[in-house]
């Protein structure tokens, strides 16, 4: 079966340092990866999605970044983090079933606090 | 663009009480859909899912959503909530071919 592992759980750092999260996916290939942010209240929004290794499509431009180095590895990453990046960061895979239809499952997700 | 909307940020039931939380899309194509259940200081879950066929779907934990393609939505239902049933309960779309889209989600706080 499938998994999908996120690291850390928990991140405090200070404004101005970089970041960087990781997430792993296990028991499929070539998976379409996304990274969100979820805000109370506001639900999720998507930052970044991979349909492949170095494919890297941004959905809102911000501070962050993301890499795809690996089918199963998905990196989001800032040079610098300020305030507003604080939030709930969610890891999530997407495979093509049969007949075209979609799945997506989540990862544990990452609590940054920029401090 | 497409989008999903929730019509309760927050609803508050006794246990017991029927649930309906409602979801509606903006898009009149092909469509697959989905309801994910956040409980307290867990994962997102996928709670049901519907691509075709029968519009009734059931989920786990004895939730059901019905698709009426006419009207664009995709509400949860159950008929009678448990206090394990707080959670934040999020609808989502995704076209052929392009990415999911979220609702904002309802909170849902069950009493005991």
């Amino acid at each position: 079966s499938q998994t999908i592992h996120q690291w850390p759980a928990t991140l405090v750092q200070p404004v101005g340092s970089p970041l960087s999260l990781e997430c792993t996916v296990e028991g499929t290939s070539n998976p379409n990866l996304y990274w969100y942010r979820q805000a109370a209240g506001r639900g999720l929004q998507l930052l970044f999605y991979s349909v492949g290794i170095g494919q890297i499509s941004s959905e809102v431009p911000q501070n962050l970044s993301a890499s795809r180095p690996q089918d199963r590895q998905f990196i989001l990453s800032s040079k610098k983090l300020l305030l507003s990046d604080s939030g709930f960061y969610l890891c999530a895979w997407s495979v093509r079933r049969t007949g075209g239809n979609y799945e997506q499952y989540f990862g544990p997700g990452t609590r940054l606090t920029v401090t | 663009a497409q989008s999903v909307s929730q019509h309760n940020h927050h609803v508050i039931l006794s246990e017991a009480a029927s649930l309906e939380l409602g979801c509606n899309y903006s898009y009149g194509g092909t469509v697959n859909l989905f309801w994910y259940v956040q409980y307290p200081g867990q994962h997102l879950q996928l709670l049901l899912k519907y691509f075709s066929g029968d519009p009734l779907v059931k989920g786990i934990k004895g939730f059901e959503a019905e698709f009426i393609k006419s009207k664009f939505s995709f509400n949860l239902r159950k008929p009678s909530v448990q206090w394990s049933d707080t959670a934040e309960y999020f609808c989502a779309v995704i076209l052929y071919g392009q990415n999911f889209v979220f609702g904002p989600g309802t909170r849902l706080s069950v009493l005991p």
